[in-house]
């Protein structure tokens, strides 16, 4: 599965607009594009996935780009309450496949 | 409330020891997972079940076994426990393998082996 790589931290303010991306080189056809939040001392929640162009849904939007080597999470008017860590994560798209491999993540620290 | 239930949540080893992570889903999901997260760092998958009564090694298997008891539940055992796998455990399902289902994860056991 291919390797992704995201900024190790990032700052806002509340209010902002929050873009968060992921390169992922070697994606293969098949692949999806899946992000996740996770709070301290919680287990990751999905929050959005996506194959390519653009997928929006009530928390967040992902825009994916033709060539997909990469993708950008859109976190519109953040608040306090979304400091967290958020992983890119790239799933195999048949349904025998079983890994995905989170990397180390970007944690989010949105400020007064 | 549904969801991916993990006990016990707190757990101290003596290196040696062992013991054995449990894990149960009411989801009726096909596909189970075992993460390791040391601090600060991602997640890192130890093994997984793609449906029961089938077993895969992740990313780090080594000092681990598993087992898919049914299609709810999916146990870690750690034979003898070593500091290294001093870590927080996080046990995740999904309705399938493929990219059209989120995982749900479990809030996670934290163990210390000293």
């Amino acid at each position: 599965l291919a390797k992704t790589t995201q900024p190790i931290s990032m700052d806002s303010y509340e209010g902002q607009e929050v873009n968060i991306t992921c390169s992922h080189n070697n994606i293969a056809t098949n692949d999806y594009i899946t992000w996740y939040q996770q709070f301290p001392s919680q287990g990751p929640r999905f929050i959005i996935q996506g194959y390519k162009t653009k997928v929006t849904n009530e928390v967040a939007s992902l825009f994916i780009p033709a060539d997909r080597k990469s993708s950008t999470l859109s976190l519109p008017r953040v608040s306090l309450s979304d400091t967290a860590v958020y992983y890119c994560l790239v799933v195999r798209g048949n349904t025998n496949a079983g890994k995905s491999t989170f990397g180390d993540g970007t944690t989010l620290t949105v400020k007064p | 409330n549904a969801g991916v239930t993990q006990t016990p949540k707190f757990q101290v080893l003596k290196t040696g020891q062992s013991m054995t992570l449990q894990c149960a889903q009411d989801m009726n999901h096909n596909s189970m997972y075992w993460y390791r997260q040391d601090p600060g760092m991602g997640l890192r998958l130890i093994y997984y079940s793609a449906s029961e009564g089938t077993t895969d090694k992740g990313e780090v298997p080594n000092g681990y076994n598993v087992s898919r008891l049914n299609k709810r539940e999916f146990s870690l055992r750690l034979e003898s426990a070593a500091p290294s796998q001093t870590s927080v455990y996080f046990c995740a399902s999904k309705l399938n393998t493929g990219p059209l289902y989120g995982y749900t994860f479990g809030s996670g056991t934290r163990l210390t082996v000293v």
